[in-house]
């Protein structure tokens, strides 16, 4: 089945640094979603981009769909403190999949010690 | 608005128990789903629900049975737990813009520990 690669794994941030990850997929995409989740909660979308070579901002988050669709990436810039948590990628075929979203493994934020 | 609501948060289970876990959205969505999610496997989906009325398996369907009571309520039953159902679940239904799917809203998630 489809499956996506998210990168990296995890990362520990600085303060005021900016971050940066990705997700790849050997399939193509008609929906790229980036979504952030706290401990304990449920993950919380950031940000939908429904068009190849789309970039959207929302605040300090920046995403991409690529040009190919079968890639996204999520920046962040000027970090602090509360953006720790993980953050997943997901791919949606809307239609016949019922609107099925699949999942990265995603990326943990640490702060560095 | 609560949006997604999950019961109970947390629970333990011994092997062999039976138990249902809840969910109701009160966004109007059409769709429900629920997933699991454990260290380094991200998020898979178990059972989902286009449409009242209708029900089909995910990815990970095995041990578990669901349940669309109605276009809020979307259910997940554990017949009988296994330690390998200790995980964490969580219950989204789809938001729509006109004829787009836009994102899943997702419940605070339930804590289920087989022993």
């Amino acid at each position: 089945g489809q499956q996506l690669n998210q990168s990296p794994q995890s990362m520990f941030i600085q303060e005021g640094e900016d971050v940066s990850m990705n997700c790849t997929s050997s399939s193509i995409f008609n929906t790229w979603l980036w979504y952030k989740q706290d401990p304990g909660e449920g993950p919380v979308l950031l940000i939908a981009l429904y068009k190849a070579g789309e970039l959207t901002s929302n605040g300090r988050l920046t995403a991409q769909f690529g040009i190919t669709r079968k890639d996204s990436f999520l920046n962040i810039s000027a970090s602090i403190p509360s953006d720790v948590g993980i953050y997943f990628c997901a791919g949606l075929n809307y239609g016949g999949s019922q609107g099925n979203l699949i999942f990265g493994k995603g990326t943990k934020l640490s702060v560095k010690p | 608005n609560a949006g997604v609501t999950q019961t109970p948060k947390f629970q333990v289970l011994k092997t062999g128990q039976s138990m249902t876990l809840q969910c109701a959205q009160d966004m109007n969505h059409n769709s429900m789903y629920w997933y699991r999610q454990d260290p380094g496997m991200g998020l898979r989906l178990i059972y989902y629900s286009a449409s009242e009325g209708t029900t089909d398996k995910g990815e990970v369907p095995n041990g578990y049975n669901v349940s669309r009571l109605n276009k809020r309520e979307f259910s997940l039953r554990l017949e009988s737990a296994a330690p390998s159902q200790t995980s964490v679940y969580f219950c989204a239904s789809i938001s729509r813009r006109g004829a787009l799917s836009i994102g899943y809203t997702f419940g605070s998630g339930t804590r289920l520990t087989v022993v």
